[in-house]
């Protein structure tokens, strides 16, 4: 019973270049949230997302970031040109369904390190 | 505007005693109340969480104190253990199907229990 995969766990780039960072939920969840962490401070929501639409993405920054959880695959986050204050630890998170209060279950992170 | 709010960075109690860790929210929307624990290098993984509609919440050593009207909710750790020792975080959900799923974190209080 695999948890929340996120791959990789270490991400290296350098100003300019691009950042895609992936995530599997759990088996049968269909609900999908990234957060960001930056360091000395607590988890910043981004975006919710569901197979094929973004629901809400209003913790999201207006340019170079986007998201999408296509109906087949993992979701992913993409950071286009990244400049060194994207360099954080961004987990993702899964929940079952809609309208219940669930609880998410996170993997464990992609730490991103911009040079 | 921060609308989850642990005021206490760290906390640091002794083997066997009671830790509590406190939390304050501004939201009144938030109805549902959950706790996350987060070791280090790892994402972090589901405590206990409350409705509002209830003022209490227990699950073996851990219980969960709401407060409606003070807009302050408590993590009760008794006996606590070396083993607690980790980053708890305060994360708060909206009313309504859509946002069942967007939680909103504090910034975490790190417990350390010294044996």
């Amino acid at each position: 019973n695999a948890g929340v995969m996120q791959n990789p766990r270490h991400l290296v780039r350098r100003r300019g270049q691009e950042a895609r960072l992936r995530c599997s939920p759990m088996k049968g969840h269909s609900h999908v949230y990234w957060y960001r962490q930056l360091p000395e401070e607590g988890l910043k929501f981004m975006v919710y997302l569901q197979k094929e639409n973004i629901i809400d993405e209003s913790g999201m920054p207006k340019e170079r970031f986007s998201a999408e959880f296509p109906k087949e695959g993992p979701s992913i986050l993409r950071i286009q040109q990244v400049v060194r204050g994207d360099s954080a630890a961004y987990f993702c998170a899964s929940s079952p369904g809609p309208g219940t209060y669930n609880e998410q279950f996170f993997g464990p992170g992609t730490r991103l390190t911009v040079l | 505007d921060q609308q989850v709010k642990q005021n206490s960075p760290s906390l640091s109690v002794q083997e066997g005693r009671i830790s509590i860790l406190n939390c304050d929210y501004t939201n009144s929307m938030f109805d549902y109340f959950l706790w996350y624990k987060k070791y280090p290098a790892e994402g972090p993984t589901f405590l206990i969480s409350i409705s509002s509609i209830k003022d209490k919440n227990e699950d073996g050593r851990f219980t969960v104190f709401l407060n409606k009207s003070a807009k302050h909710l408590s993590l009760h750790i008794v006996p606590s253990q070396p083993g607690d020792s980790a980053v708890y975080f305060c994360a708060a959900s909206p009313m309504g199907n859509t946002n069942a799923g967007k939680s909103t974190f504090g910034d975490g209080t790190t417990l350390t229990v010294k044996p």
